[in-house]
């Protein structure tokens, strides 16, 4: 079955740290370009970050860059998301998306929550 | 950078044609492709139209896409609405400087 499954969301306090996991089965994960989106509670949808399908470009939104590190393990079908310096407004459902062209996602994982709050 | 806008909400009887709108604030809507994602409650968002008018694999020929320049808009259409059409939708685009950027989405209600 093709599939996005994102690990690692849970609580931390603000300027703590996590790392999300999103692994992929089902298709080739090597050659596919990746991204993350997140979604506030009950709010629309925001790109956070983007690595090409070998690692070697990388962007990140204004509102993560500096803070947020993306990688991926081509060899263990993995993308990751390093968060550091966490917000409370960093709080939201993180999704692990597919780029099979640079400018669209065409399959979502089913998201994990981060709750950044004392 | 640009922006999408999106109505809050619309809402439509079943079987009737509901058109959701996407304005792009600057910048030609057609220099970059547009898409739109539905997101059911409580559900990960799906692909209904890519690259401005493409419908994937699975995605009923109710969903149509198109673009207009002199509105500067984008447009979802979806006729013969059915209950099951009710979700949010979001449109989106890219460019080399905004990246990937998203409309604020579209509450539709089917009732």
């Amino acid at each position: 079955e093709v599939q996005l499954v994102e690990t690692g969301g849970g609580l931390v306090q603000p300027g703590g740290s996590l790392r999300l996991s999103c692994a992929a089965s089902g298709f080739t994960f090597s050659v596919n370009e990746m991204n993350w989106v997140r979604q506030a509670p009950g709010k629309g949808l925001e790109w956070v970050s983007s690595i090409s399908s070998s690692g070697t470009t990388i962007y990140y939104a204004d509102s993560v860059k500096g803070r947020f590190t993306i990688s991926r393990d081509n060899a263990k079908n993995s993308l990751y998301l390093q968060m550091n310096s966490l917000r409370a407004e960093d709080t939201a459902v993180y999704y692990c998306a597919r780029a099979p062209s640079p400018w669209y996602f065409d399959l979502w994982g089913r998201g994990t929550l981060i709750t950044v709050s004392s | 950078n640009f922006m999408l806008t999106q109505p809050h909400s619309v809402s439509e009887s079943p079987g009737k044609t509901v058109t959701i709108s996407c304005t792009r604030s600057s910048g030609s809507i057609a220099g970059n492709y547009v898409q739109w994602y539905q997101q059911r409650p409580g559900s990960s968002p799906t692909t209904v139209i890519y690259e401005d008018n493409q419908r994937p694999s699975g995605v009923p020929d109710r969903f149509s896409g198109s673009i207009d320049g002199s509105s500067n808009s984008a447009s979802l259409t979806i006729s013969g609405l059915k209950t099951e059409d009710e979700a949010d939708y979001y449109c989106q685009s890219y460019d080399s400087s905004s990246l990937w950027v998203f409309g604020g989405g579209t509450k539709l209600t089917v009732l």
